[in-house]
C-alpha cells in the first residue's frame, strides 16, 4: 500500500516569509497527490492536487506544489505567508484502487 | 451544490456507553463515503469507506462499526466506547470509482470519552 511522510511536525515562520512544507510518498506507480489544510476545529479543505501533466501545480490561497518523481516528493510552497495561513497541513497520496493515505500533518505557526 | 453534514459537532460520553455519529451528503448521488479519525497530535486514520449502500470496508480492527443505510447517509457506531476512542471524527465523500476526484470533508465531530 502507498504511504506518505511529512517530516516536519511543526514549523514556525514569520509573516511575509516564504514557506515550504515537505511531503514524501511511497507508491509503485504514479500517485495522485493532494494537499489539504485544516483550520483549528474544522474539517479539511483541499488546497491543490496533482494527477498528471505539469509537475508544478497551482492551488488556492496562493499555494503551489511541485511533484518530483526522482525524489518521491510533493512539497507545498508559498512565497509570502499571511497570519491566516496558520493551520495544520496534510499531504495525501491516492492509489488507483480508490485508497487514500494521509500524512501525520505539519502544524504551521505564523509569527507577527 | 454539494454539502456534507455531520452531527453532533461535539459529544462527551462515558466509557462503555454506545455511540452513533451521523454523516449525510446532499447534492450528489452514489458518493463514496469515508470515516476518518484524527487523534490529538496525530494525522488522519481511515476507519471505514463505502462505495455503495450496504457496502462497508474496514481499514483497522477496532470496536467501531459503520453502516450505510441510505445512499447519502453514513453512520459510525460503537456498542461500548473506550477511552482510546476519543478524537476528532471526520466524514468525507468523493465521486467516481478512482481517485480522479477529490475528497470533500465535513466539519467533524469532537468526541471525548471520559
Amino acid at each position: 500500500a502507498q504511504s506518505v511522510t511529512q517530516p516536519d511536525i511543526h514549523i514556525t515562520v514569520s509573516e511575509g516569509a516564504s514557506l515550504e512544507l515537505r511531503c514524501n510518498y511511497s507508491y509503485g506507480a504514479t500517485p495522485y497527490l493532494f494537499w489539504y489544510v485544516q483550520s483549528p476545529g474544522q474539517g479539511l479543505q483541499l488546497l491543490l492536487k496533482y494527477f498528471s501533466g505539469d509537475t508544478l501545480v497551482q492551488g488556492i490561497k496562493g499555494f503551489e506544489a511541485e511533484f518530483k518523481r526522482s525524489q518521491s516528493s510533493f512539497n507545498l510552497r508559498k512565497p509570502s505567508v499571511h497570519w491566516s495561513d496558520a493551520a495544520e497541513y496534510f499531504c495525501a497520496v491516492g492509489a488507483h484502487n480508490n485508497d487514500m493515505r494521509f500524512g501525520a500533518g505539519t502544524r504551521l505557526t505564523v509569527k507577527p | 451544490s454539494q454539502t456534507i453534514h455531520q452531527w453532533p459537532a461535539t459529544l462527551v460520553q462515558p466509557v462503555g456507553s454506545p455511540l452513533s455519529l451521523e454523516c449525510t451528503v446532499e447534492g450528489t448521488s452514489n458518493p463514496n463515503l469515508y470515516w476518518y479519525r484524527q487523534a490529538a497530535g496525530r494525522g488522519l486514520q481511515l476507519l471505514f469507506y463505502s462505495v455503495g449502500i450496504g457496502q462497508i470496508s474496514s481499514e483497522v480492527p477496532q470496536n467501531l462499526s459503520a453502516s450505510r443505510p441510505q445512499d447519502r447517509q453514513f453512520i459510525l457506531s460503537s456498542k461500548k466506547l473506550l477511552l482510546s476512542d476519543s478524537g476528532f471524527y471526520l466524514c468525507a465523500w468523493s465521486v467516481g470509482a478512482g481517485l480522479t476526484d477529490t475528497q470533500y470533508f465535513g466539519p467533524g465531530t469532537r468526541l471525548t470519552v471520559l
